[in-house]
């Protein structure tokens, strides 16, 4: 099955720092999205994005298919951005009746005051 | 606003119970989907539904078995629950076909003692 391989596994930043979090894939995919989990374990999706650039407000996040990785880009950090930060990845070429996403380990993200 | 709610937050079971966990979606989303989370593992996908009487076995189904009566709601069934399965467990859904952006439940965090 495809591999997901998230890096770092940790970062801790001072409030206001930017960050790039990467997320590379074994496999052609045709589903990519990034997700962030708070302290109290609430996964939120921030971004659907299997290719292109998107922007959310202080995040945003670009997917090049064709190297097979995504990057989640964080400017001007807040504590509120603290959790973990996971994408998952969906093969192209999964077969009939699969609708499985692969997720990556996640980075932690610890923004500090 | 998509909703996913999970019946229980916090559930502390004994040795050999049968376990429910409930799990409704509010956007008439054809998939969903149960995870487990746990530390150093990621999220690993249990079962999915892509219909209503339909389900599809992920990547750890020994031990649980699903119940998807009404397209809204897809319980998780532990037939005879073990402390190997005290875990965070994450319900999820998504419009059909082809995974879409998926929306997760605030999850349930389960003790088998």
């Amino acid at each position: 099955g495809i591999q997901v391989e998230q890096s770092p596994p940790d970062l801790i930043l001072q409030e206001g720092a930017n960050s790039t979090l990467r997320c590379n894939f074994s496999d052609s995919v045709n589903n990519l999205q990034w997700f962030h989990q708070n302290p109290w374990g609430q996964l939120i999706n921030l971004f659907y994005i299997p290719s292109g650039t998107k922007q959310n407000g202080r995040l945003s996040a670009t997917t090049v298919a064709t190297e097979r990785y995504s990057l989640l880009y964080i400017s001007s950090s807040q504590t509120t951005d603290s959790g973990v930060y996971f994408c998952a990845a969906h093969l192209t070429y999964s077969g009939a009746g699969s609708y499985q996403l692969t997720f990556g380990k996640g980075t932690k993200l610890s923004v500090i005051p | 606003d998509v909703k996913v709610t999970q019946s229980s937050r916090y559930l502390v079971k004994r040795t050999g119970e049968k376990v429910f966990l409930e799990c409704v979606q509010d956007m008439d989303h054809e998939n969903m989907f149960w995870y487990r989370q746990d530390p150093g593992l990621g999220l690993r996908l249990i079962y999915f539904s892509y219909d209503v009487k339909m389900k599809e076995k992920g990547d750890i189904p020994e031990g649980y078995s699903v119940s998807r009566e009404k397209k809204e709601r897809f319980s998780l069934i532990l037939e005879s629950a073990s402390t190997n399965q005290t875990s965070m467990y994450l319900c999820a859904s998504s419009f059909g076909g082809d995974v879409n952006t998926i929306y997760f439940g605030e999850g349930s965090w389960l003790t088998v003692v």
